[in-house]
């Protein structure tokens, strides 16, 4: 399967302290995404790197990706309430094919 | 902002019943998607269509499922005979596609409850 799996399941963290979460997936990718649901809702798109990428930055988001490692990690720096939500890292391979992993429950208490 | 607007987004329908969930994907879009999350649970690949035809799908869209784009803005998803299982949230998403595929745009979901 070429669905990934983020780690931890559920994180729990202080409003201020950085979060990271972790994908790992199994084939060869052309891009991996990172994507965020609060509950009940939509996911919707935080950031994309393409694989000859090996970090991106977009406002308190920081991505990572080691392709020999089949691994990216996210990390939300001095996190806030309002990032109490799901995040799901997704991988495509071939002809627009997105598969989606497990997510990561992020709790920020205030 | 453009955005991929799904109905309904609750449905309630005994075991049997046939079921359309329907999609507006934005307007410029090639490739629509469906996907399913189970209460709590993974995100998990039903379908993509594109120029109007199945490109993929996963085991779990058997013969019961099928998609459908009828008239050039609506993208449907068909459950003909429900079953208890296939209570869940449906998701409906469309992205530009291309070489270098962009983000994928979801809509809200459709949530389905099977009794």
């Amino acid at each position: 399967s070429q669905q990934g799996e983020e780690d931890p399941q559920a994180l729990s963290i202080q409003e201020g302290e950085n979060a990271t979460m972790n994908c790992s997936y199994k084939t060869s990718i052309n891009n991996l995404q990172w994507y965020r649901q609060n509950s009940g809702r939509g996911l919707v798109h935080l950031i994309l790197i393409r694989s000859n990428e090996r970090e991106k930055h977009s406002g308190r988001l920081r991505v990572t990706l080691d392709t020999s490692k089949k691994s990216s990690s996210l990390l939300i720096t001095a996190s806030r309430a309002a990032d109490t939500a799901s995040y799901f890292c997704a991988t495509d391979a071939w002809r627009n094919q997105f598969y989606f992993g497990t997510g990561t429950s992020l709790t920020v208490i205030p | 902002e453009p955005e991929v607007t799904q109905t309904p987004s609750h449905q309630v329908t005994q075991m049997g019943q046939e079921v359309i969930l329907r999609c507006v994907p934005i307007s410029n879009h090639l490739y629509f998607y469906w996907y399913r999350q189970i209460l709590g649970q993974k995100v998990e690949f039903l379908v993509s269509f594109y120029n109007n035809e199945i490109s993929e799908k996963s085991e779990i869209f058997d013969d019961q499922f099928s998609v459908e784009r009828p008239d050039g803005s609506n993208f449907t998803l068909k459950i003909r005979s429900t079953k208890l299982e296939d209570s869940a949230m449906y998701f409906c998403a469309s992205s530009q596609g291309g070489i270098i595929p962009g983000e994928l745009f979801f809509g809200e979901g459709s949530r389905l409850t099977v009794l």
